[in-house]
């Protein structure tokens, strides 16, 4: 059926470092992969999305890179800050639309000063 | 523009009680998901509404249900509650187009002893 896994579930790094989250799916007509950022007792926030027909979306810090042919994505946050700590979920929108996301399981990224 | 309001922000109930859950949606947004999240399972789709109709479901039992009024604003039904039901619920709400950007409420919070 359906789904997505992410990895790794926990990731822990120095301020100033790089942090890099991996997800794949297994539906392979999915066309739309968002991520979204959960700060504690807050609700998910969308923090970056990418389409099937492009490679890589970059926003500032944060940039999504999209592999089709490996079925997989991956979130990369470059000069992290203590306040990108929080749980990160990626996404795929199966196929047919309709807004329905499968998420995955979360990554808890803490940036330590 | 106001985000997604959702009401209550906390509920307990006990077992065997039923639930209504409230979502006003972001002004012009005419489709509503509404997501289940736990500890355990993370974010899993509950159903997406669009203009008072259901246009998917995820694999929950029939005591989960929901509509979408004519102005778009959205509730969801649980009856007999389980203490498994016992989650953040989340809706969100997006342009009416499939795969477009999700928008999320603060969730409604739901205990059942």
């Amino acid at each position: 059926g359906e789904n997505v896994e992410q990895h790794p579930s926990t990731l822990s790094v120095q301020e100033g470092d790089s942090a890099v989250i991996k997800c794949t799916y297994s539906d392979s007509a999915s066309n739309y992969f968002p991520w979204y950022k959960q700060e504690l007792g807050k609700r998910p926030q969308l923090i970056i999305d990418i389409r099937s027909n492009v490679g890589e979306k970059k926003d500032q810090r944060i940039a999504v890179t999209l592999n089709k042919t490996a079925k997989h994505f991956s979130l990369h946050i470059t000069e992290t800050q203590p306040e990108d700590s929080a749980v990160y979920f990626c996404a795929a929108a199966t196929s047919g639309g309709y807004n329905k996301l499968i998420f995955g399981a979360g990554t808890r990224l803490a940036v330590h000063p | 523009k106001a985000g997604v309001t959702q009401t209550p922000r906390y509920l307990i109930k006990t077992r065997g009680q039923q639930v209504t859950l409230s979502c006003s949606p972001i002004s012009g947004h005419r489709s509503v998901s509404w997501y289940q999240q736990t500890p355990g399972q993370g974010l899993q789709f509950l159903f997406e509404y669009f203009s008072e109709t259901q246009r998917n479901k995820g694999n929950f039992p029939g005591r989960f249900s929901g509509r979408q009024f004519s102005n778009s604003r959205s509730e969801m039904n649980v009856s007999t509650l389980e203490l498994g039901d016992s989650a953040l619920y989340l809706c969100a709400s997006s342009l009416q187009e499939p795969n477009e950007k999700l928008f999320f409420g603060s969730g409604t919070q739901l205990s059942v002893l």
